[in-house]
């Protein structure tokens, strides 16, 4: 039973180049969470998908940011043209459908998380 | 919107102290409450849970009540240990179109043997 996987652990890039991270969640959890942990500050949340569909996106920063999720496991979340304050750690979380098993709210699993270091 | 304060830190205590981590939240629903732990090197994990008015969460000796009428949800632990010491994400979880989280700044506490 593997747990949330992320890749790549880390990466730097050079301002201006787009970036790709990797989310593969905990087999069977439909949902699946983006969150963005900068020094000094708390989780800020970015994004939910349920399945394939997004029904909340009002965290992503800016249209540089987006995510897609395919056949309801692996997502990706793309910066395009990163800039130096999108340095940060990107986590990914998944859990259960709310709902599932009864209760309301299913506990999110985080992964360990890709730090990103734009130079 | 909904938001999440909780005390600056870091915290230091000596082992075996008195534990309290302060969280209020701000939310137009009724939300779920959680208390996240991020030990050094690790992801974050779930510490402990309430869903409702008055309900206590616990786990590892670390508590929490599900406080309504002063919208709180402070962290207590009796007596820590050295191996407590880490970051404490205050959150909580409301449906809004999907159960989003929205998580406070984060406590490190450092606990001296």
């Amino acid at each position: 039973g593997a747990g949330v996987s992320q890749s790549p652990s880390n990466k730097v890039t050079e301002k201006g180049k787009d970036v790709e991270l990797r989310c593969d969640p905990i087999s069977g959890h439909t949902a699946l969470y983006w969150y963005r942990q900068s020094l000094g500050q708390g989780l800020e949340f970015l994004i939910y998908f349920q399945g394939n569909s997004a029904p909340d996106k009002s965290g992503l920063p800016s249209d540089r940011f987006s995510a897609e999720r395919t056949g309801g496991s692996v997502s990706t979340l793309t910066i395009q043209r990163t800039q130096q304050e999108d340095s940060a750690v990107y986590l990914c979380a998944s859990s259960l459908a709310p709902g599932a098993g009864g209760s309301s709210y299913n506990e999110q699993f985080f992964g360990p998380g890709t730090r990103l270091t734009v130079l | 919107g909904d938001s999440v304060t909780q005390m600056e830190g870091p915290v230091t205590l000596s082992e075996e102290a008195f534990l309290t981590i302060n969280c209020t939240y701000t939310a137009t629903g009724y939300p779920s409450l959680f208390w996240y732990v991020q030990y050094p090197g690790e992801g974050l994990q779930l510490l402990l849970k309430a869903t409702k008015a008055d309900d206590k969460g616990s786990n590892k000796g670390f508590e929490a009540t599900y406080r309504k009428e002063t919208t709180s949800f402070h962290l207590e632990k009796g007596s820590v240990q050295v191996s407590d010491s880490a970051v404490y994400f205050c959150a909580l979880s409301a449906w809004g179109g999907g159960f989003k989280t929205i998580f406070g700044a984060g406590t490190r506490l450092f606990v001296k043997a």
